[in-house]
């Protein structure tokens, strides 16, 4: 298993550009998450979805945007790109069973230059 | 609102010691799951080891042990027999059961030296 795979793994935009992040899992998951991680701080939570076709706002939404193209995929959009959102980006997922439920698995990030 | 606090920016043990690493969180909900997460030079986001509030016994994984004081609120990471590979930042989170939402803390820089 791949488990949380996201591409790209890097990327410089300019400003007012869009661009579109993926991640996908492989482990049957109902849930994904969007995270965003700044220097200095602990991850914060962009959107998620609790289940294929539902997306909920997390603490940071402005200027994102999400799809849940099915039960693997989980798209984070940024239709006007601006410096104040370059980040490491973090794509997650969890299930409620097994030993290790309500755990979330992170991918390995993607990086976003905004100049 | 929950909060995770990450009181130490920065620690620092020799190889082959012991560090602990300190969390604490407010809530007031009695069920959660409480998280380390290890985050390396990668940036990828690695879990430690998770406890289960409503079990009294301390998770362990192999050389990571949890000290959870329910009543305190602190959930403290404890490293025996540090290796150079635990040089890390290290998160801690909290969650909710039943919830979404994963609250992280601010992270501590774990240094391990020869």
């Amino acid at each position: 298993n791949a488990g949380v795979t996201q591409t790209p793994k890097f990327q410089v935009l300019k400003t007012g550009q869009s661009m579109t992040l993926q991640c996908a899992q492989d482990m049957n998951h109902n849930s994904m998450y969007w995270y965003r991680q700044d220097p200095g701080m602990g991850l914060r939570l962009i959107y998620y979805s609790a289940s294929e076709g539902t997306t909920d706002k997390g603490e940071v939404p402005n200027g994102y945007n999400v799809s849940r193209l099915n039960k693997r995929e989980f798209s984070l959009r940024l239709e006007s790109a601006a410096p104040s959102q370059t980040s490491v980006y973090f794509c997650a997922s969890d299930g409620v069973r097994g030993r290790f439920g309500e755990t979330q698995y992170f991918g390995p990030g993607t990086r976003l230059l905004v100049l | 609102a929950q909060t995770v606090t990450q009181s130490q920016p920065e620690m620092s043990v020799q190889e082959a010691e012991t560090v602990t690493l300190s969390c604490t969180y407010d809530t007031s909900e009695s069920d959660y799951y409480l998280f380390w997460y290890k985050q390396p030079p990668s940036r990828q986001m690695i879990l430690v080891i998770r406890q289960e509030a409503y079990k009294q016994q301390n998770a362990t994984e192999n050389r990571f042990s949890v000290n959870f004081q329910k009543a305190a609120k602190s959930f403290s990471l404890k490293i025996s027999d540090s290796q150079l590979g635990d040089a890390a930042m290290y998160f801690c989170a909290y969650r909710r059961k039943g919830t979404d939402k994963l609250i992280f803390g601010t992270g501590t820089r774990l240094q391990v030296f020869p």
